[in-house]
């Protein structure tokens, strides 16, 4: 297993498109966790997968943005009718079970620019 | 509410010299704090973590951090830079309770000249 991967790297939308991209985690992790980074700052926390299960979601998610899990490997995050502030690199990462020192195993990334 | 602050946006060091990038957190609890790395069209990569059991956490690439209750801090350190070194470095605090993502400090961009 060669880690997170995460596909498109890049995605350049106009405004008003829906775009969605697909993050497959390593294999034996159950959770699966999205980051949203803009240019000059941390990773933001968005949602958070227990194996199916979403089980956490931060209110920076509005309701333009939705993200699944359906057979608890890989996920989609999809954003709706896309505007300029939503241009970021979205991360997403995975780890096993386990208490917090568990590492989490970032991806690449795919990076948004919304025109 | 757990967070952790970096004080310097952009740290510039000689080749050789040493590197101390810093980083403060809040918390009413014992955090569970991270450093991470992330070059260029990247993802974060962990450096090294705290786990209680000892101050003094030794990572990779020669990095290592000191846990500094007194202070806050968990700043992370490196003897001797190497140009390999220059990349962006996140401190990061994970809460102890039942969430289980990562609060992210706004990132240190380092720089190293030769």
């Amino acid at each position: 297993d060669t880690g997170v991967s995460q596909d498109p790297r890049h995605k350049i939308t106009k405004r008003g498109q829906n775009v969605t991209f697909r993050c497959d985690p390593i294999s034996e992790h159950n959770r699966l966790y999205w980051y949203r980074q803009t240019l000059g700052q941390g990773p933001e926390f968005l949602t958070y997968f227990q194996n199916e299960a979403q089980l956490e979601k931060s209110r920076l998610l509005s309701d333009r943005f939705s993200a699944e899990r359906p057979k608890g490997s890989f996920s989609t995050l999809e954003i709706q009718r896309t505007e300029q502030g939503d241009s970021a690199m979205y991360l997403c990462a995975s780890s096993s079970s386990g208490g917090p020192l568990n590492e989490q195993y970032f991806g690449p990334g795919t990076r948004l620019t919304v025109t | 509410a757990q967070s952790v602050t970096q004080l310097g946006s952009h740290v510039s060091v000689s080749e050789g010299a040493l590197v101390l990038l810093r980083c403060n957190y809040s918390s009413s609890v014992p955090p569970y704090l991270f450093w991470y790395v992330q070059y260029p069209n990247q993802g974060l990569q962990l450096l090294l973590k705290y786990t209680s059991a000892a101050t003094l956490v030794k990572g990779i690439n020669g990095f290592e951090a000191e846990f500094k209750k007194s202070e806050t801090s968990f700043h992370l350190t490196k003897p001797s830079a190497h140009m390999s070194d220059a990349a962006e470095y996140f401190c990061a605090v994970r809460r102890s309770n039942t969430g289980n993502q990562f609060y992210f400090g706004t990132g240190t961009s380092l720089t190293v000249i030769p």
